[in-house]
C-alpha cells in the first residue's frame, strides 16, 4: 500500500531533550516536506526537500533540522525542544517538485514538550 | 506571494442539507488548487484538485468544487451532507506543487442530526 508513515504518533518530552520524528514514504517520491498544524493557524511548512541531499527552509524552520540521506526517509530533528514546539506534525510527499502533483500526508505526530 | 483565505472557521449543517465551504486565494497566475479533509485524529486526505481545464472539478465522497477566476475562489460543495462528513476542511494553493502548499486556516464542519 502506498503510504507515508511517521513515528512516533504521540510523544511527550521535556524541554531540551533532543528528539527525532521519522518519516518514510514508499512511493519513490522526489519531494518531501514537514508541516506543523496549530489551532487557528492551519498548516505551516517547516522544511522541504526536493531530492536526496537537497533541503530548504519553509515558513517556520527555527528550532528544527532535517536531513535527506535516502529518497524514502526525511526525519525531523528537534535538537532542543521547547514548549512552543508543542504541535501536530505532518510529513508529506509528492512525486516531483515540478509540475502539478498532489501531496500525500502521513497520519501525523502529536508532540507535547513540557 | 500566494495566500488562501477560508472565511468560515466553523460551519454547522443538518444531515441531508447542502454544503458550501468558501475558499478565496491570492495569486498572480493560475494557481494549483486543492481541498483536503482531516477527520478527527487522522491525516489529511485529498478530496479534489484543480490544475487546468474544466472549472468544475469532481472529487471523492461526492464533493465538487468550482474554480472561478474572476472571483479568485474555489468553493467546495456537496449536495447532501452525511454525518461522516464532519471534519476539518482545508483549502490549499500552490504555484508549483513541489514547493510549499499554502493552506487556509481550515473550516470545521459539524453535522447535526
Amino acid at each position: 500500500e502506498a503510504q507515508v508513515t511517521q513515528n512516533p504518533r504521540y510523544l511527550i518530552t521535556v524541554t531540551g531533550k533532543k528528539l527525532t520524528v521519522t518519516c518514510s514514504q514508499n512511493m519513490n517520491h522526489e519531494y518531501m516536506s514537514w508541516y506543523r498544524q496549530d489551532p487557528g493557524l492551519g498548516l505551516r511548512q517547516i522544511y522541504y526537500s526536493m531530492n536526496v541531499e537537497v533541503t530548504d527552509k519553509g515558513d517556520v524552520p527555527e528550532g528544527y533540522k532535517v536531513s535527506r540521506k535516502e529518497k524514502r526517509n526525511f526525519p525531523l530533528i528537534l535538537e532542543s525542544p521547547s514548549p512552543n514546539q508543542t504541535s501536530l506534525y505532518f510529513c508529506a510527499s509528492s512525486l516531483s517538485h515540478s509540475g502539478p502533483n498532489e501531496q500525500f500526508f502521513g497520519p501525523g505526530t502529536r508532540l507535547t514538550v513540557l | 506571494a500566494q495566500s488562501v483565505t477560508q472565511p468560515d472557521i466553523h460551519i454547522t449543517v443538518s444531515e441531508g442539507a447542502s454544503l458550501e465551504l468558501r475558499c478565496n486565494y491570492s495569486y498572480g497566475a493560475t494557481p494549483y488548487l486543492f481541498w483536503y479533509v482531516q477527520s478527527p485524529g487522522q491525516g489529511l486526505q485529498l478530496l479534489l484538485k484543480y490544475f487546468s481545464g474544466d472549472t468544475l472539478v469532481q472529487g471523492i465522497k461526492g464533493f465538487e468544487a468550482e474554480f472561478k477566476r474572476s472571483q479568485s475562489s474555489f468553493n467546495l460543495r456537496k449536495p447532501s451532507v452525511h454525518w461522516s462528513d464532519a471534519a476539518e476542511y482545508f483549502c490549499a494553493v500552490g504555484a508549483n506543487s513541489g514547493y510549499a502548499l499554502n493552506f487556509g486556516k481550515g473550516t470545521s464542519l459539524l453535522v447535526t442530526p
